[in-house]
This record gives C-alpha cells, sequence and structure tokens, in this order.
C-alpha cells in the first residue's frame, strides 16, 4: 500500500514564486488535511477537506489555497512564496474525523524560500 | 498559545533510564493521541486513549488520559536508543479536527 504520498520531497523557492505541492492518497479516506511544521515545533492545520468539492480554513490559510477534485488528491498552492513560508509540510489523511481515527501522514516537502 | 502544551520540549536521557512526557491543556477532548516522528518522515500513530482515566501499554510505553480528559501522559520504561524522536500528543473535541501539541524531542544516548 503506497498511502498517503506527497511530491516533491524538497524545493527551493525564490521570494513571489508560486508552486503546487502534490498529495495523493490510495485509501479512499474523505478526510484529508495539510499542515506544516516549522523547526522543532508541532504541526499547525493549514487546511483540510472532508470530501471531493469540500475545503475549509485550519489554523493558518493565509497564503496558502487549496483544490479537493478527487477524492484522492488534495494539492497545496503557494502563490507569492515569502520566507516566512519556509518550514516542512505534512498532507495527511484520515478515514473519519476526530481522534477515533488513525491519521497517515506522507512522509512531507522541505520548502526553502530564499 | 497552544491549545495542548507538551513538556518537556527537550529531553536527552542515558539509555536504559525511565522519562515521562506530558500533555496538558484546559480543554477537554473526546480522545487524545499520541504519535511518533523520527527524522525525515512524517508522525505515525502509537496510541489513541478515549476514556478519563483509562491506561494503555505498548511494550515499554505506558500511555495514560486525565481523569478530566484535559491531559495525558507517555511514560517510558527502560529507554533504548531507538526510543529517539519527536513524540507528539494531538487532541479531537467533538467533531474538530486533530490539534496537534509542540512535541518533545527525545534523545537517548547509548
Amino acid at each position: 500500500n503506497a498511502g498517503v504520498t506527497q511530491t516533491p520531497k524538497f524545493r527551493i523557492l525564490k521570494i513571489g514564486q508560486s508552486m503546487t505541492l502534490q498529495c495523493t492518497q490510495d485509501m479512499n479516506h474523505n478526510y484529508m488535511y495539510w499542515y506544516r511544521q516549522d523547526p522543532g515545533m508541532g504541526l499547525k492545520l493549514i487546511y483540510y477537506s472532508v470530501g471531493a468539492g469540500i475545503t475549509d480554513k485550519g489554523e493558518v490559510p493565509n497564503g496558502y489555497n487549496v483544490s479537493r477534485s478527487t477524492t484522492e488528491d488534495f494539492p497545496l498552492r503557494l502563490e507569492l512564496a515569502a520566507p516566512s513560508q519556509t518550514s516542512v509540510y505534512f498532507c495527511a489523511s484520515t478515514y473519519l474525523t476526530g481522534g477515533n481515527t488513525e491519521a497517515f501522514f506522507g512522509q512531507g516537502t522541505r520548502l526553502t524560500v530564499v | 498559545t497552544q491549545l495542548l502544551e507538551q513538556s518537556p520540549q527537550f529531553l536527552s536521557i542515558q539509555e536504559g533510564e525511565n522519562l515521562t512526557v506530558y500533555c496538558n491543556s484546559s480543554s477537554v477532548f473526546s480522545s487524545l493521541q499520541w504519535y511518533r516522528q523520527e527524522p525525515g518522515e512524517g508522525p505515525v500513530l502509537l496510541v489513541t486513549v478515549v476514556t478519563g482515566g483509562e491506561v494503555k501499554k505498548l511494550k515499554r510505553l505506558t500511555f495514560q488520559f486525565g481523569d478530566a480528559r484535559k491531559d495525558s501522559s507517555l511514560h517510558i520504561t527502560a529507554a533504548q536508543p531507538g526510543d529517539t524522536g519527536l513524540y507528539l500528543c494531538a487532541g479531537a473535541r467533538a467533531g474538530n479536527m486533530l490539534t496537534f501539541g509542540g512535541g518533545t524531542r527525545l534523545m537517548v544516548k547509548p
């Protein structure tokens, strides 16, 4: 089982550039999430989706956009990259919402904005 | 201010020592999870506790959920270098998404 797959694993962007972080899952999970993890810190929720066509803001959505056209894919878009967006980004999926279900994470995308 | 506060933030111990990591909040959670994250990887679920006062054991790891469902602890007995990693607690309130704590970075030296 592939689980949750993220691409790319590493990326360096210049200030003002844009990019899309890809995330796909093959577990038929309805719920998908994007988190960012700053050095030595925990995870902060950027955006989440409860199903195809439905997205909502998390704790730190500014500077990001998402879409959910299919159950499998949940890309994260950075339109105008800023140094404050330097972080490791994790995509996750769950079968149900809340805490009675395991969150499966991708391996992360390490993004540096210079 | 994080909803879930973990302590300590960093812990460096010798192999064979015992340790306890805490996850505290002023909010009540319907359940609480503990994840472990190794460098370059995403977090992996260790355990979920759902009942106030619940205790779960996973080999040398003991997890406890507070009676009021506001806090949790992770105790490791006879730590080994393989226990090294970032330990994250995550709480869920009814209908809401998981909220993660800031993590405890553990290093176990041989």
